[in-house]
């Protein structure tokens, strides 16, 4: 079946840093990849997605490549902020058109 | 523009109770999806519907878990009789018409307790 795996955390980073979460992913066909934020107290949004292999998604300045040959959607971000604190979830969506989610990455930026 | 609205925020209640939660998806959004959040867990899809249809139910617990989406639109998820291992956040979802590549738009979730 569809599943993702995901980096454990807890990460602990300083402001500025470089951030990668990385994502690997178990799927059927050619699916469609996302990272969903969760802010504190917050719900899930989509941060950003890419639909086919290559594609790359990018938004609030992370970025993801979609990496078929190694069934990859890391996510990065250069520098990252306070406000960049928050629960990262990788997920899938592939021709049974179900979203999996990964376990999620707590993320927490010191300033 | 409204989003997706839960009700109630938080409920705690003693097993073998029952709970109810209620969802308001975003007007005009045909797909909804009831998630299951355990602590330290990604999201699980319990159910997904296309306007008043079940889609999907596979991982729904059917011996105690039901929900229904009445005239396509508002949707109730239900648990009865509760268990200990329910404690869990419950996510309602919705996307416009439940493509590959759509965007999902999370409510707040309901925090269920079951003591």
């Amino acid at each position: 079946g569809n599943s993702v795996t995901q980096m454990e955390g807890p990460v602990t980073l300083s402001e500025e840093a470089f951030l990668t979460i990385n994502c690997t992913y178990t799927a059927t066909g050619y699916p469609s990849l996302f990272w969903y934020v969760q802010y504190p107290g917050e719900g899930l949004q989509l941060l950003l997605k890419a639909t086919k292999a290559d594609d790359k998604g990018s938004n609030k300045g992370f970025e993801a490549t979609y990496r078929k040959e190694t069934t990859s959607f890391h996510l990065e971000k250069g520098s990252v902020q306070v406000s960049d604190s928050a629960v990262y979830f990788c997920a899938l969506r592939s021709n049974d058109y179900k979203l999996s989610f990964g376990a999620g990455t707590t993320v927490t930026v010191r300033a | 523009e409204a989003g997706v609205a839960q009700s109630p925020r938080y409920k705690i209640i003693e097993k073998r109770q029952s709970v109810a939660f209620w969802c308001n998806p975003i007007s005009g959004h045909a797909t909804l999806y009831w998630y299951q959040q355990i602590l330290g867990q990604g999201p699980k899809l319990l159910i997904q519907f296309q306007n008043n249809g079940v889609v999907d139910d596979s991982q729904l617990p059917k011996d105690r878990f039901s929900a229904e989406r009445l005239k396509g639109v508002d949707s109730t998820l239900k648990i009865q009789p509760a268990k200990l291992e329910d404690s869990a956040v419950y996510l309602c979802a919705s996307s416009l018409e439940g493509g590959r590549g759509e965007k999902l738009f999370f409510g707040s979730g309901t925090q269920l307790s079951v003591l």
